[in-house]
């Protein structure tokens, strides 16, 4: 089975900030890997997929990058709204497979 | 618009079965992959299953944690998908949403149900 690894797991960060999420997998995976976005309460919403495409109506604050077996998420300029828990998914593989989570809170 | 809605939640002793329903509407749904995901309290997400479509025999796919105890299933007539639960465990317990695949991808997700198994 892909084991997908995310970092950091918490992070920290202030409105208008720039951050990364990395995730690892634990063989390569092409493009094949998607970002989700979950609020809490919520179910979680496409963000990114095949690493790098933009799902229609997200964000372009939104950008994912790599290939292979690391991958990252960055959002450029945060706004209150971004402040949630974020999973990458494998989807080539079964069993399908996510990581952690990173939860990105407010500083 | 697409419209994804789970029911059949609730809550059941360890050993007991459970049989969750999700409706569709919005989309072609007999030609769609469908997921089921769940979400323990306070956890992260955990793919439980795949049904294709019949193009592709209805065949499924299962996660390890619920591969011959869990079994789904879908009408396309009725837009339906199902997830019939048995031999339900306390570590179970969980939100489980279903989701509509596009591509590879969990375009599409329910607002989900919460199952509970406790004694």
């Amino acid at each position: 089975d892909i084991q997908l690894t995310q970092s950091p797991s918490f992070l920290s960060a202030s409105v208008g900030d720039r951050v990364t999420i990395t995730c690892r997998a634990s063989q390569g995976i092409s493009n094949s890997l998607a970002w989700y976005q979950q609020k809490p309460g919520e179910a979680p919403n496409l963000l990114i997929y095949a690493a790098s495409t933009l799902q229609s109506g997200v964000p372009a604050r939104f950008s994912g990058g790599g290939s292979g077996a690391e991958f990252t998420l960055t959002i450029s300029g945060l706004l209150p709204e971004d402040f949630a828990t974020y999973y990458c998914q494998e989807g080539n593989i079964y069993p399908v497979t996510f990581g952690q989570g990173t939860r990105l809170e407010i500083k | 618009e697409v419209q994804l809605v789970e029911s059949g939640g609730a809550l059941v002793q360890p050993g007991g079965s459970l049989r969750l329903s999700c409706a569709a509407s919005g989309f072609t749904f007999s030609d769609q992959y469908m997921d089921w995901v769940r979400q323990a309290p306070g956890k992260g997400l955990e793919w439980v299953g795949r049904i294709r479509n019949k193009h592709d025999s209805y065949t499924t796919e299962y996660a390890a944690s619920v591969k011959d105890r869990f079994t789904i299933s879908r009408d396309d007539s009725e837009k339906s998908l199902y997830l019939q639960m048995n031999s339900l465990k306390t570590e179970d317990t969980a939100v489980y949403y279903c989701a509509r695949v596009w591509s590879r991808w969990n375009v599409n997700w329910g607002r989900g149900t919460l199952v509970t198994v406790s004694s």
